[in-house]
């Protein structure tokens, strides 16, 4: 597709559930991100992939928290033992990087999680 | 650590008004600073770049400034429309970390008919 795609589009859970959400970034784009968006609040940062690395996992709330992106192109974001607190909109973006900085971040639509 | 405020929180204007929303950012030292519009339940669409070098960026009916030195920025939106309704949200990439944005809370905008 031509743009950033997440699944799924919604999910709910309940605690203590672990849940697995996928996001497909736009082809050749190879810098990821993942961000998390509370009601009424700006994104914050989780983590950013260069390549198939974890570049910068700084915002990562908790090892409850982990992603991956084995071929350095879909990304996986694996939250265990969710929490109420965990629900949120999971965003993510991807960006052509190729080097140097201040390369555009396009979006996806997001993950809507409930975790009940 | 960089700190980005919008202000208005929240603004309602009438069809055909043109307007400005107001963004600051703590840490000059950027390589970018980025708007978006996010409509409800939606993900974000990306709207202008603003590269640190530059100080505007025009398309269509917006216009973005950018003021580094003074940590600001400005959306500017001529004739505004109803499908102009939608909050819009500031964005900064940082010098000297990785390449996160670290984001506004927002300008959520109401345009009446």
């Amino acid at each position: 597709g031509a743009g950033v795609s997440q699944t799924p589009s919604n999910k709910v859970t309940e605690k203590g559930k672990y849940v697995e959400l996928r996001c497909d970034p736009i082809s050749g784009h190879t810098a990821l991100y993942w961000y998390r968006q509370s009601l009424g609040q700006g994104p914050e940062f989780l983590i950013y992939f260069q390549g198939t690395g974890a570049a910068d996992d700084s915002g990562l709330p908790n090892d409850r928290f982990f992603a991956v992106r084995p071929e350095g192109s879909v990304s996986t974001l694996k939250i265990q033992r969710t929490e109420r607190g965990d629900s949120a909109v999971y965003l993510c973006a991807s960006s052509l990087r190729a080097g140097g900085k201040g390369n555009e971040q396009f979006f996806g639509p997001g993950t809507r999680l409930t975790v009940l | 650590k960089q700190e980005v405020t919008q202000i208005p929180a929240a603004l309602s204007v009438p069809e055909g008004e043109n307007l400005v929303l107001n963004c600051s950012f703590t840490d000059s030292a950027i390589y970018n600073l980025q708007w978006f519009r996010q409509d409800p339940g939606k993900g974000l669409t990306s709207l202008l770049l603003i590269q640190s070098s530059q100080r505007e960026q025009t398309s269509g009916r917006l216009n973005a400034s950018l003021d580094k030195s003074s940590g600001r920025s400005t959306l500017y939106i001529a004739a505004s429309q109803p499908g102009d309704s939608a909050t819009y949200l500031c964005a900064v990439e940082t010098q000297g970390g990785s390449e996160k944005l670290v984001f506004g809370k927002g300008t959520k905008l109401t345009v009446n008919p």
